[in-house]
């Protein structure tokens, strides 16, 4: 069964750095685009980013954008989020996903929450 | 960036009943739209991609429409399990924005 497990979430204070990593299992990630999405507490969802299968293209979203590295090892099936310089309105939980050729979502993890405050 | 708006942003229907969630985009995406379930404290599931196309085991009471601006999920007669919020997705361009989300509860 496909699945993918997000880790690395935790509390944080403003200004710190925090890398989320997602390990995908039962299928190979260098065949897939992968997205982050987010939603904040009680909030809708969120698109972050996305990467290509060999991570020549990167997108972010706005809020995101010159803060946060999306990344990936094809070698270790494993996807990442390098965030830096968090504020509190990051403060979410954090999903990976597999895409789909129309780049919509068909696998998601089950979410890492970040907590940025101080 | 490409704005999403869902309407209703809540609704309220029973069991059986035939229901639309509209989802109108801020300028074409042509079918490049999907509709995601989410339950409390669980992630999205895709139900709909490419506007109108059922994703591998979702029941076929939910389907979708729509093509440039303007889509539509319906869920033909409601089950207790349909109950929770949706959200539609363009991935048209980046950001891929996602609607705010309407909550189906029961009446």
């Amino acid at each position: 069964e496909v699945q993918l497990v997000e880790s690395g979430g935790g509390l944080v204070q403003p200004g710190e750095s925090l890398r989320l990593s997602c390990a995908a299992s039962e299928f190979t990630i260098s065949s897939y685009w992968m997205s982050w999405v987010r939603q904040a507490p009680g909030k809708g969802l969120e698109w972050v980013a996305n990467i290509n299968q060999d991570g020549s293209e990167k997108y972010y979203g706005d809020s995101v954008k010159g803060r946060f590295t999306i990344s990936r090892d094809n070698a270790k099936n494993s996807l990442y989020l390098q965030m830096n310089s968090l504020r509190a309105e990051d403060t979410a939980v954090y999903y990976c996903a597999r895409d789909l050729s129309d780049r919509s979502s068909d696998y998601w993890g089950q979410g890492t929450l970040v907590t940025v405050s101080s | 960036d490409i704005q999403m708006t869902q309407s209703p942003s809540s609704l309220s229907a029973s069991v059986g009943d035939k229901i639309t969630i509209t989802c109108r985009a801020s300028q074409s995406v042509r079918r490049y739209l999907s509709w995601y379930q989410q339950k409390p404290g669980k992630a999205p599931k895709l139900l709909i991609y490419a506007a109108s196309s059922l994703q591998s085991g979702v029941p076929s009471r939910f389907s979708g429409s729509g093509s440039g601006t303007d889509f539509t999920l319906t869920i033909s007669s409601l089950q207790p399990e349909d109950f929770a919020t949706y959200y539609c997705q363009q991935s048209y361009s980046t950001p891929n924005t996602f609607g705010q989300g309407t909550k189906l509860e029961i009446k």
